[in-house]
């Protein structure tokens, strides 16, 4: 089993809000980053260090975290923002890094 | 801009190997491990491995212990995973992304940016 969990899809009417969850003992002491992937495309970071967004990413993109459980919210959800959404981490080992099993978020 | 470019889709036959390269841009190559991850199809993101910016130090995830290897050659910006042994379930897209990372008192953080366009291998 991963050591990161993902739940494996939800889905959210336009304009609402969602969150994804991502849980690990290894995200005690680990800050998640977190990437979006689109149907025949390359992983495209969306978070990473906590709360941080890289340059072109929009602001209704955030993050938190609380024990082993981090979080990513997306804050009025665009039809463009459905996607496969993975998090990240350095697995318990440190010799490794792992990802949760992804969460397909669909736009109704 | 800062950029990975990787070659080009592969097939192959089981029992074979394969080399794929990853030629960075835009950046101080040696500053930066690289990681690599696969995708099979249909399927989530799996980590294979890291290599450290002169080359000198590799980490592989257990599941590809022995088949697979990394190198670099810091004269060409470029990164390679070779991957031996080749079964059906090998059949994947290959990504090479670079390495960042942050330390700070209540944590450390890794994040993969930017990503290759990925390598399609077939193995059939």
């Amino acid at each position: 089993s991963s050591e990161l969990t993902q739940d494996p899809a939800v889905s959210v009417a336009l304009g609402q809000t969602v969150r994804i969850t991502c849980r690990g003992d290894t995200l005690r002491n680990c800050y998640a980053s977190w990437y979006q992937q689109k149907p025949g495309q390359a992983p495209v970071l969306v978070i990473y260090a906590k709360n941080n967004r890289p340059s072109g990413i929009p602001d209704r993109f955030s993050a938190s975290s609380s024990g082993s459980t981090a979080s990513l919210t997306i804050t009025g959800a665009q039809a463009g923002d459905e996607a496969d959404y993975y998090c990240n981490c350095r697995g318990a080992s440190g010799n490794n890094w792992v990802f949760g099993g992804g969460t397909k978020v669909t736009v109704l | 801009q800062v950029q990975l470019v990787q070659s080009g889709a592969e097939v192959k036959t089981p029992g074979a190997s394969m080399k794929i390269s990853c030629r960075a841009s835009g950046y101080r190559f040696t500053s930066h491990w690289m990681h690599w991850v696969r995708q099979a199809p249909g399927q989530g993101l799996e980590w294979m491995g890291l290599i450290n910016p002169t080359g000198t130090v590799t980490l592989y995830a257990q599941k590809f212990q022995g088949r697979v290897t990394l190198t670099r050659d810091t004269s060409t910006s470029t990164d390679y995973m070779e991957l031996t042994t080749l079964r059906s379930d090998d059949t994947a897209v290959y990504y090479c992304a670079r390495d960042n990372s942050i330390a700070e008192a209540d944590g450390s953080g890794w994040w993969f940016d930017p990503w290759g366009q990925g390598t399609l291998v077939t193995v059939s």
